[in-house]
């Protein structure tokens, strides 16, 4: 089974800072999807950004950006130009490529809480 | 209007007790999802379909039930529910897609919060 790892329970950055956040996974697939999800106290899950595993070229949303290293298991989400907006509970995620036998769900890391000071 | 609507946003329940959480959706999504969400933890997966005849058991099914009675809709039943059961439930959809970087992308309703006393 995949396994997902947020080693930062919390991080804490001033307001027009960058701030980034680590996220590492486990898994003997090849093809798979990683995602990040923003969960604001509204409690709603927000889809950040989106990488395939076959894709080298780094995902971009606006001021969220990642680095993803798939031999080392690693996906990190960089935030530059922090906005107090951005204060939420962040949530890495993957999801095989594969369908059936269970693998049609997300698996969810336990979240980084990040606070924004302004 | 919101793509994925959960009914009820809110629900406090006594132990054996029987209650069902009821999720819409106007995505047009062959795909749902259950997960249950405990503080400090990310979000499990209860239940999912694919389509109105397909459902499958998630990593957590066990005391919980599910009915697509259509396809934008999906509810969960807990039978008898229980103190363990209080969390956080959110309903989300996909669709496979062919191409697109959105494709199987899944989205979350806003959640319903559960206790159980």
């Amino acid at each position: 089974a995949q396994t997902v790892t947020q080693s930062q329970p919390e991080m804490s950055v001033q307001e027009a800072e960058t701030v980034t956040l680590s996220c590492t996974y486990d898994t003997s697939e090849s093809d798979y999807y990683l995602f990040w999800y923003k969960q604001p106290p509204s409690r709603q899950m927000i889809l950040v950004i989106r990488q395939e595993a076959y894709k080298q070229q780094n995902a971009t949303e606006n001021r969220f950006s990642v680095n993803f290293q798939k031999a080392a298991k690693s996906f990190s989400l960089k935030i530059s130009d922090s906005q107090l907006g951005d204060a939420a509970m962040y949530f890495c995620a993957y999801r095989s490529a594969r369908s059936g036998g269970g693998a049609d769900g997300l698996t969810f890391g336990k979240g980084t809480h990040l606070i924004i000071q302004p | 209007d919101a793509d994925v609507t959960q009914t009820p946003r809110n629900r406090i329940t006594k132990t054996g007790k029987r209650i069902m959480l009821e999720c819409s959706q106007t995505k047009g999504h062959d795909r749902m999802y259950w997960y249950r969400q405990d503080p400090g933890l990310g979000l499990r997966l209860i239940y999912y379909s694919f389509d109105v005849k397909d459902i499958n058991k998630g990593e957590i099914s066990d005391g919980y039930s599910v009915s697509r009675q259509a396809q934008a809709k999906f509810s969960l039943s807990l039978e008898s529910a229980i103190p363990n059961q209080t969390a956080l439930y959110f309903c989300a959809t996909s669709d496979p897609g062919t191409s697109g970087t959105l494709a199987d992308t899944q989205y979350f309703g806003p959640g319903t919060r559960l206790t159980v006393l």
